[in-house]
């Protein structure tokens, strides 16, 4: 299995706080990904990077901010959480665009 | 838009039988399409890759093929068993680094 961590795996907060989750690759992968699932909506793409300090926006990245300032971290921020982020986030990473991708076992957000 | 369809959306079988998941994209213009499997509260369990100019791939029961050019694609399992129950995701690496993921297929094999 390709060494991909997220943590937490779960988290309970409240409306308004702010929430940060992390991705911890040891592949030396270049690219990462963040991805929520929700019921009826499958997988959808918040944020990706393309290496250190190259990020770029996903089609639900409102509210969302990332940063990768090292190559085997990708963090995810929640501004200020709200009900609506409640869901399961997977980060996700893979070497090139021609290899194999791998993702983490999913963090289970609550926001109440 | 790169959509990605998976049928059937629910496939119950009884252990033993060979089975195929079909998935369909609307853009041929891919780098690679793989296959995962999810196990309720799991995470994207990678069971093959197809790169564009590959026609199949194959993993002990698991079998998969590929047409670019009509868009599809099917993972054939073999003899098939309890185990195996669990949501079977295509997911196409477009052109653009974006991945689209298929709408899965649930599936479930009764002893």
């Amino acid at each position: 299995d390709a060494g991909i961590t997220q943590s937490p795996r779960h988290k309970v907060t409240e409306t308004g706080t702010p929430v940060t989750l992390r991705c911890h690759q040891t592949e030396n992968h270049r690219y990462m990904y963040w991805y929520r699932q929700d019921p009826g909506h499958g997988l959808r793409l918040i944020h990706y990077s393309y290496g250190v300090k190259d990020t770029d926006k996903g089609e639900v990245s409102d509210g969302y901010s990332v940063s990768r300032s090292k190559t085997e971290d990708f963090l995810l921020t929640l501004e200020s959480a709200t009900s609506s982020q409640t869901s399961v986030y997977f980060c996700a990473i893979s070497d090139n665009l021609n290899t194999e991708a791998f993702f983490g076992q999913g963090t289970r957000l609550t926001v109440v | 838009k790169q959509e990605v369809t998976q049928i059937p959306a629910a496939l119950s079988v009884p252990e033993g039988e060979n089975l195929v998941l079909n998935c369909s994209f609307t853009d041929s213009a891919i780098y690679n399409l793989q296959w995962f499997r999810q196990d309720p509260g799991k995470g994207l369990t990678s069971l093959l890759l197809i790169q564009s100019s590959q026609r199949e791939q194959t993993s002990g029961r698991l079998n998969a093929s590929l047409d670019k050019s009509s868009g599809r694609s099917t993972l054939y399992i073999a003899a098939s068993q309890p185990g195996d129950s669990a949501t079977y995701l295509c997911v196409v690496r477009h052109t653009g680094n974006q991945f689209y993921f298929g709408t899965g297929t649930s599936l479930t094999v009764i002893p």
